[in-house]
C-alpha cells in the first residue's frame, strides 16, 4: 500500500516563494506526479519526477528524494493565479504503475 | 481546455433515479479512468479501461456501472445512489495505462438528494 503526506493548506504573498512538501511510504516505487486544479476546473499536469534531484520548469520546480521518500514542487513569484490545490501522486513499480493520489495541497496567494 | 470534455457539468438526482455521465476524448489516447473526488479526501480511483477493456475496478459498489464502447468514450452509468455518494466525478485519459501523465475532463459534480 501507500501512505502519501501533504499539508492540507497554505498561504502566501504573490512575488513570495513558496515550498508544498509531500512526503510517501510506499513498497515500490517508480515516480512522482504534481497536478495543479484551481477551483471548479480539471487538475492538470505540473511535473514528473523519477529521478533524484531537481526539475525546474519555469516559475516552479519540483524535487525528488527517492531514499527519503520526499518530493516538493517550489512555486517563484507567486501570482494570484497560482491560488489553487496542488495534487501530489505516488506511481507505484510493477502491477499497474497507475498512481496513488494524497489529499492534495490548497494554496491561498494573497497580494 | 484539456481535450477531454465531461458531461453533464453538475448533476442533481433522487436515491430512486437512473442516469449517466459522459466523458470523450479528443486525444487519441488508449486509457480512460474515472475517478471521484470528495471533500478533503484523495482523488479516488474507480475504474481504468485499456484499448476498451475494463482493467481495474476498485471495489467500486454496482450501482455504478461503467461504459467504454471505443477508446474515445466512457460513460457511468448511476442508478441507486445514496447521498454519500455526493461527489466531482472526474474523467482522464493517458496515451498509455499507468505509465504517463493524465489528462483529466473539468468533472461532473454530482449531488444526491
Amino acid at each position: 500500500g501507500q501512505n502519501i503526506d501533504q499539508p492540507t493548506e497554505m498561504t502566501a504573498t504573490e512575488g513570495a516563494i513558496v515550498q508544498i512538501n509531500c512526503t510517501y511510504q510506499t513498497s515500490g516505487f517508480n515516480g512522482l506526479f504534481w497536478y495543479q486544479q484551481h477551483a471548479g476546473e480539471a487538475p492538470t499536469f505540473l511535473s514528473y519526477n523519477v529521478l533524484d534531484g531537481l526539475e525546474e520548469k519555469g516559475r516552479f520546480s519540483s524535487f525528488l528524494s527517492r531514499s527519503k521518500g520526499y518530493s516538493y514542487l517550489l512555486l517563484k513569484e507567486l501570482q494570484m493565479k497560482d491560488s489553487a490545490s496542488y495534487l501530489c501522486a505516488v506511481q507505484p513499480s510493477g502491477g499497474s504503475y497507475i498512481p496513488t493520489f494524497g489529499r492534495g495541497t490548497s494554496l491561498i496567494v494573497h497580494p | 481546455e484539456t481535450g477531454v470534455t465531461q458531461t453533464p457539468r453538475h448533476l442533481v438526482m433522487g436515491m430512486t433515479n437512473k442516469k449517466s455521465l459522459k466523458c470523450e476524448q479528443h486525444l487519441g489516447h488508449n486509457a480512460m479512468y474515472w475517478y471521484k473526488q470528495s471533500a478533503k479526501k484523495p482523488l479516488e480511483l474507480m475504474f481504468v479501461y485499456n484499448f476498451k477493456e475494463q482493467t481495474e475496478n476498485n471495489s467500486v459498489p454496482s450501482r455504478f456501472s461503467p461504459e467504454c464502447p471505443n477508446s474515445s468514450h466512457l460513460f457511468l452509468h448511476l442508478h441507486t445512489l445514496q447521498p454519500e455518494d455526493s461527489a466531482l466525478y472526474l474523467c482522464a485519459s493517458s496515451q498509455r495505462k499507468g505509465n504517463e501523465k493524465l489528462f483529466f475532463g473539468s468533472g461532473t459534480q454530482l449531488s444526491v438528494l
